[in-house]
């Protein structure tokens, strides 16, 4: 079974801090993502990563940062914490593959985020 | 900008209903994927539809692309509690690997 698993099931941070999500997997999949899920608006893509050391913007960048130094790991970093950021945030896996549209995407727990 | 609308966003029904869950776009998708997510959990593949007009049964749940790779349902049949969750559409960006998701339906049965 495919893991990924996200350090922090809640994290409780203040404005202004530097905060670090970290996200592993184990299927040595290519694509990673970082998304934010908030009621009403569904999961909405931060950050793409398509293999180690490449990264691409999402819907919504702004505010946010990406490392991916191996394969199995991506990094979300809020690089200055805002109370808007408060959220849940998923990460994501999943192959390229042959047809990379159909391939399916494989999900963390989450974290819950809390920005005082 | 590709939007996903899924309809309606919160249902609640008693145990044995049946309900039906839309998703709709004025883009054409290359595939469509179905996920639910229970509280505290990361969302789960359902499945993934691929060809304008398919069809594909899962037990109870019964999910339909449309012809025109525009839309997409979720039909169930004789819900049971453990039916509850979050369940979202996502649409495929081509080739990209990335998805577009909908808002979400939040779906509550009562037993």
């Amino acid at each position: 079974d495919v893991k990924v698993t996200q350090s922090s099931r809640y994290l409780v941070k203040r404005t202004g801090e530097k905060v670090f999500l970290e996200c592993v997997q184990d299927m040595d999949h290519e694509n990673m993502f970082w998304y934010r899920q908030d009621p009403g608006l569904g999961l909405r893509l931060i950050y793409f990563s398509y293999d180690v050391k490449m990264k691409e913007k999402g819907d919504i960048p702004e505010g946010y940062s990406v490392s991916r130094e191996k394969k199995e790991r991506f990094s979300l970093i809020l690089e200055s914490a805002s109370t808007n950021q408060t959220s849940m945030y998923l990460c994501a896996s999943s192959f390229p593959g042959q047809g990379y549209s159909n391939q399916p995407q494989h999900f963390g727990d989450g974290t819950r985020l809390s920005i005082l | 900008t590709q939007l996903l609308e899924q309809s309606p966003q919160f249902l609640s029904i008693q145990e044995g209903e049946n309900l039906t869950v839309y998703c709709n776009s004025s883009s054409v998708f290359s595939s469509l994927q179905w996920y639910r997510q229970e509280p505290g959990e990361g969302p789960v593949l359902l499945v993934t539809v691929v060809t304008g007009g398919e069809v594909k049964k899962l037990k109870r749940l019964t999910f339909q692309f449309g012809d025109a790779r525009k839309d997409s349902s979720l039909h169930i049949t004789a819900a049971q509690t453990g039916d509850t969750g979050l369940y979202l559409c996502a649409g495929a960006r081509g080739n990209t690997g990335k998805l577009i998701f909908g808002q979400g339906t939040t779906l509550q049965v009562k037993p």
